[in-house]
């Protein structure tokens, strides 16, 4: 049974980068037709899809976000990383990994989701 | 951006209802939407893919509908572990977009 696992720094000062990894165990990140996601949610908010990365290695980032996103993938540590740079208040969340599903070659759903990390982004 | 639209916001219910969410999309999604489950705390979990495929493990009194723009999701007997958040969210084009949610609290 694949498990997620998100961990980095809680708190971020205004116009630094945050940097989460989601360590993926009981299953291996490059087997498998996967997309390797992150999502966040506001504090009493919805849910905003921030990026994925596929097994291949190729990467997706939501427009919104995408001048101030990377996601990476360590297959070694069998890990996925999320950087989102020159952050502010705005960017304070609670951050999920999850794994995408495909069907027929595209994403289609997520799951299992880590479960999330909150990240407050202050001076 | 495909526009998700859930309706309503929130609602009461009692244990043993019928409840309908309604999920609409700004544009024809075929088939593509799924439904999450949020408890307070707890990262979503899916219920519903591809508009009405029931997940593994979800009880059986859940289920999905619909095509094109309009979807629902139905609980046909409220049970005390269903309070909660759901969010529906579509896959048809990216960037994959959420609903604003639907908040089911006791009556």
């Amino acid at each position: 049974q694949v498990q997620l696992q998100e961990s980095g720094p809680g708190l971020v000062k205004p116009s630094q980068t945050l940097s989460l990894t989601c360590t993926v165990s009981g299953g291996s990140i490059s087997s498998g037709d996967y997309y390797w996601s992150w999502i966040r949610q506001p504090p009493g908010k919805g849910l905003e899809w921030i990026g994925y990365i596929h097994y291949s290695g190729s990467t997706y980032y939501n427009p919104s976000l995408k001048s101030r996103v990377t996601i990476s993938v360590d297959t070694s540590k069998n890990q996925f990383s999320l950087k989102l740079s020159s952050v502010t208040a705005a960017d304070t969340a609670v951050f999920y990994c999850a794994r995408g599903i495909a069907a027929a070659g595209t994403f289609r759903w997520l799951d299992p989701w880590g479960q999330g990390t909150l990240v407050t982004v202050s001076s | 951006d495909i526009q998700m639209t859930q309706s309503p916001s929130s609602l009461s219910a009692s244990v043993g209802d019928r409840v309908t969410i309604i999920c609409r999309a700004s544009q024809s999604i075929s088939s593509y939407l799924n439904w999450y489950q949020q408890k307070p705390g707890k990262a979503p979990k899916v219920l519903i893919y591809d508009a009405s495929s029931l997940q593994s493990g979800v009880p059986s009194r859940f289920s999905g509908s619909g095509s094109g723009t309009d979807f629902t999701l139905t609980i046909s007997s409220l049970q005390p572990e269903d309070f909660a958040t759901y969010y529906c969210q579509q896959s048809y084009s990216a960037p994959p977009t959420f609903g604003g949610g639907t908040k089911v609290e006791i009556k």
